[in-house]
């Protein structure tokens, strides 16, 4: 079966240091996989989706990068991070089908 | 582009009350149609799903039909639960492919005994 892990559960980091954020995807080949946000009281934000190996679109202008090494493996970055970076951070994958996602447990950044 | 509107919260009820919480959408084509929950602290999880028009998801007690005439999809049930209580996430998904899942705004259940 597909399994899909995501970490750190929980992060606080200061203003300007560096982020990396990894998921990994199990139990299935060339997925395509999600990163979301959540801030806090407010619904859920598209930032990347990658439909293959080094293929990263985004969505909205941000601090944030993502990338692509492996087939199964998304990875969100930051070089700097600001306080607006703050929030619930989601990653997921699907099949390509009109299925719906499979949702990783989260992270909680802190910026402070 | 696409678009889901979901009803505004929080709703509060008493156990074993009905439950409706309203979701309509604009989409070219024929979107698949979403139900997911968030449980406090978690991620979401897929609750019920529709794949084509008049179809109905159901899981868990819920149920909400495609309705592509009216553009809703509400999610109902008979007699909810404390353990129901969460955020509530509708959803729809345009196309095969890249399948970008646009998500309504939330709606916090809170179920009082």
């Amino acid at each position: 079966s597909q399994t899909i892990h995501q970490w750190p559960a929980t992060l606080v980091q200061p203003v300007g240091s560096p982020l990396s954020l990894e998921c990994t995807v199990e139990g299935t080949s060339n997925p395509n996989l999600y990163w979301y946000r959540q801030a806090a009281g407010r619904g859920l934000q598209l930032l990347f989706y990658s439909i293959g190996i080094d293929q990263i679109s985004s969505e909205v202008p941000q601090n944030l990068s993502a990338s692509r090494p492996q087939d199964r493996q998304f990875i969100l970055s930051s070089k700097k991070l600001l306080l607006s970076d703050s929030g619930f951070y989601l990653c997921a994958w699907s099949d390509g089908e009109n299925y719906g996602y499979t949702f990783g447990s989260g992270t909680r950044l802190t910026v402070v | 582009g696409n678009s889901v509107t979901q009803m505004e919260g929080p709703v509060t009820l008493s156990e074993e009350a009905f439950l409706t919480i309203n979701c309509t959408y604009t989409a070219t084509g024929y979107p698949s149609l979403f139900w997911y929950v968030q449980y406090p602290g978690e991620g979401l999880q897929l609750l019920l799903k529709a794949t084509k028009a008049d179809d109905k998801g159901s899981n868990k007690g819920f149920e909400a039909t495609y309705r592509k005439e009216t553009t809703s999809f509400h999610l109902e049930k008979g007699s909810v639960q404390v353990s129901d209580s969460a955020v509530y996430f509708c959803a729809l998904s345009g196309s095969k492919g890249a399948q970008k899942l646009v998500f309504g705004q939330g709606t916090r259940l809170t179920i009082n005994p």
